[in-house]
């Protein structure tokens, strides 16, 4: 793989079901893993930084996992709610470039009431 | 809360025209970052900063240039607007890759 590759595209989710969705990445050369929250008229939010394989981070109702070996990673968010309606952005960094990412299309997440 | 801004946050104006896309954070962070993003495709980063007096072009080619006089101010230039400059222009910045960046609200840009 060598570009970052997020799925679905988007996803209906009626609220209160859970959802998961996907990132994988490069395994080659790999740093770190990010997960933004991108609402729209807003900026994008970082939800996680993840560096070791096997890394689990959670904060509130969201958590994701990490696997560099294959290169990829999940992001849960259980029990939705109409505020977690956004796109959800994950990037990679491999070296070089003062840090600069690269990014997926994003998973654009709607929560059905 | 936001701690790094961007201005203006919509542009629309005619071709040949010179832009600057400000951006300026209170962070105190050396990294920075000038990403770009077209209707329904990724992020991609056009341009870079370490720190005061460096610049960088970034994965994506792009004919705007930046400057970083000021830790605090990233400013990105395109010296005569094209239709085919007509995207979503975001400025972040960073502490490190271990770090998550900060983004600012975004400028789109709209060339006639």
């Amino acid at each position: 793989i060598l570009n970052v590759e997020q799925s679905p595209q988007s996803l209906h989710v009626q609220e209160g079901d859970s959802t998961n969705f996907t990132c994988s990445f490069p395994s080659s050369n790999f740093y770190a893993l990010h997960w933004y929250r991108w609402e729209t008229a807003k900026s994008p939010e970082a939800l996680f930084v993840m560096t070791l394989n096997g890394d689990e981070k959670k904060k509130g109702r969201i958590s994701a996992t990490l696997n560099t070996k294959e290169g990829y990673s999940y992001l849960y968010i259980k029990g939705s709610q109409p505020e977690d309606s956004a796109t959800y952005l994950c990037a990679s960094y491999s070296g070089g470039g003062a840090d600069g990412l690269t990014f997926g299309k994003g998973t654009h997440l709607i929560i059905q009431p | 809360e936001a701690d790094i801004y961007q201005t203006p946050r919509y542009l629309v104006i005619g071709t040949g025209k010179k832009i600057t896309l400000e951006c300026s954070q209170t962070m105190g962070h050396d990294k920075m970052y000038w990403y770009q993003q077209d209707p329904g495709m990724e992020l991609h980063l056009i341009h870079y900063s370490y720190g005061v007096n460096s610049t960088e072009k970034g994965d994506l080619s792009s004919e705007s240039t930046v400057s970083r006089i000021r830790t605090e101010h990233f400013p990105l230039t395109l010296e005569s607007a094209r239709p085919s400059h007509t995207s979503q222009y975001l400025c972040a910045s960073s502490e490190g890759w271990e770090q998550p960046q900060h983004f600012g609200d975004g400028t789109r840009l709209s060339i006639l």
